[in-house]
């Protein structure tokens, strides 16, 4: 079973200030994906990676920056967290050989902008 | 518009009975598409993928897909407690990144 580590499980963040979600992949999948879970939403892809040194936006990326600086980690970045930003965010990693990719998620890591 | 809509927003049934979960995308570029199941406190977990028309079967679970209609369907027969959780469709495509629905929450009664 492929295994996506996410640091730190819970943050708390004051408005303003600059935050940083780790993601970890041991699975060596050339696939990254961040995504952010809310009510009503369901699940919106934030940024993604190809491979090492390449970051794509997905569906909602303002206000969020992403770093793949090797093939194992996956960074997300709020320069300026605001409150509309509290969410629970998810990692995930797939096979880019597979045509149907499964994707392989973190446990999330909560986050609230005070 | 949401281009995967699922339905019902959520679902109770009785331990050994039969749930049924919907989908419909509105986007004709999907070619397949996941079921995404969540335990509450965890990551979404894949269940099954379908991407020819007619029925899939992995035990309990049977997918159904209608290529002409873009709808989807999840029926999980005999349902354990360990089932309740959150389940969500998302279509994709070559090229494309999975799109996610908004999800289905199952509670079943034990």
């Amino acid at each position: 079973e492929a295994a996506v580590t996410q640091s730190p499980r819970n943050k708390v963040a004051v408005t303003g200030g600059k935050v940083t979600l780790s993601c970890n992949q041991t699975n060596n999948h050339n696939n990254m994906y961040w995504y952010r879970q809310d009510t009503g939403h369901g699940l919106r892809l934030i940024h993604y990676s190809y491979g090492a040194g390449s970051t794509e936006k997905g569906d909602i990326p303002d206000g969020y920056k992403a770093s793949r600086p090797s093939q194992e980690n996956f960074s997300l970045i709020l320069e300026l967290a605001t409150p509309s930003q509290t969410s629970v965010y998810f990692c995930a990693s797939g096979d880019a050989g597979q045509n149907n990719e499964r994707l392989f998620f973190g446990h999330g890591t909560k986050l609230s902008v005070l | 518009q949401q281009k995967v809509q699922q339905s019902p927003e959520s679902l109770s049934v009785p331990e050994g009975g039969m749930a049924s979960l919907n989908c419909t995308s509105s986007d004709r570029n999907f070619q397949y598409f996941w079921w995404y199941r969540q335990h509450s406190g965890e990551g979404p977990k894949a269940l099954m993928s379908i991407f020819s028309d007619g029925d899939k079967k992995e035990g309990r679970f049977t997918a159904h897909l209608n290529k002409a209609s873009l709808h989807v369907s999840l029926h999980i027969r005999d349902s354990q407690p360990s089932d309740s959780a959150l389940y969500f469709c998302a279509g994709g495509n070559m090229g494309y990144k999975l799109t996610f629905g908004t999800g289905t929450s199952l509670l079943v009664d034990p």
